[in-house]
């Protein structure tokens, strides 16, 4: 069971690209890296899933070095509303059962 | 739009009282997911559903039961609550075979009195 570390909390200024760094040293070979927002009284969301390299959606990147013992969330230019807690969580996406545990996440605090 | 439902956001409840939260997801997952979260710990998984009948225990599961009927509906119970178990709790689903949940509810706050 891959175990994630991330900072606890970082604040940013409005407009500011933010990278999140989550450390997942012992990630296995079929284990794939997965992003998650949460605002308070809401469930979190999805934003973006990865294996290898780089992958980009509407709302983020993900970079993923060669080793995927560590990944990063990259926000470009962040908002006022991107104030939430971001989580990691590894695991894979077949091959059947598998318990995956969420980190505790860092709390993203953008600045006007 | 995809939905994950949770039946109450608010309950209060007492010591000792069987309590039933209820979820269900209109996306035909397989996967359906109970977790409670707590200030300074994060979400930590109490059950998980992979099938209809079919059960695996997550990280905390002591205290706690779950139902899975129909694919749509997963119900957490709580055979005597206790007031160590309020807190929020989330449900989510995913599909295929793939264990990230990809769809959360928006979660119940459970105090139990």
């Amino acid at each position: 069971l891959a175990k994630t570390t991330q900072p606890i909390s970082m604040d940013s200024y409005e407009g500011q690209e933010v990278n999140i760094t989550c450390s997942h040293n012992n990630i296995a070979t079929n284990d794939y890296i997965t992003w998650y927002q949460q605002f308070p009284s809401q469930g979190p969301r999805f934003i973006i899933q990865g294996y290898k390299t780089k992958v980009t959606n509407e709302v983020a990147s993900l970079f993923i070095p060669a080793d995927r013992k560590s990944s990063t969330l990259s926000l470009p230019r962040v908002s006022l509303s991107d104030t939430a807690v971001y989580y990691c969580l590894v695991g894979r996406n077949s091959g059947g059962y598998q318990k995956v545990t969420f980190g505790t996440g860092t709390k993203l605090q953008v600045i006007p | 739009d995809v939905k994950v439902t949770q039946s109450s956001r608010y309950l209060v409840k007492r010591t000792g009282e069987k309590v039933f939260l209820e979820c269900v997801q209109d996306m035909d997952h397989e996967n359906m997911f109970w977790y409670r979260q707590d200030p300074g710990l994060g979400l930590r998984l109490i059950y998980f559903s992979y099938d209809v009948k079919m059960k695996e225990k997550g990280d905390i599961p002591e205290g706690y039961s779950v139902s899975r009927e129909k694919k749509e509906r997963f119900s957490l119970i709580l055979e005597s609550a206790s007031t160590s178990q309020t807190s929020m709790y989330l449900c989510a689903s995913s599909g295929g075979q793939g264990l990230q949940p990809q769809h959360f509810g928006d979660g119940t706050r459970l105090s139990i009195l």
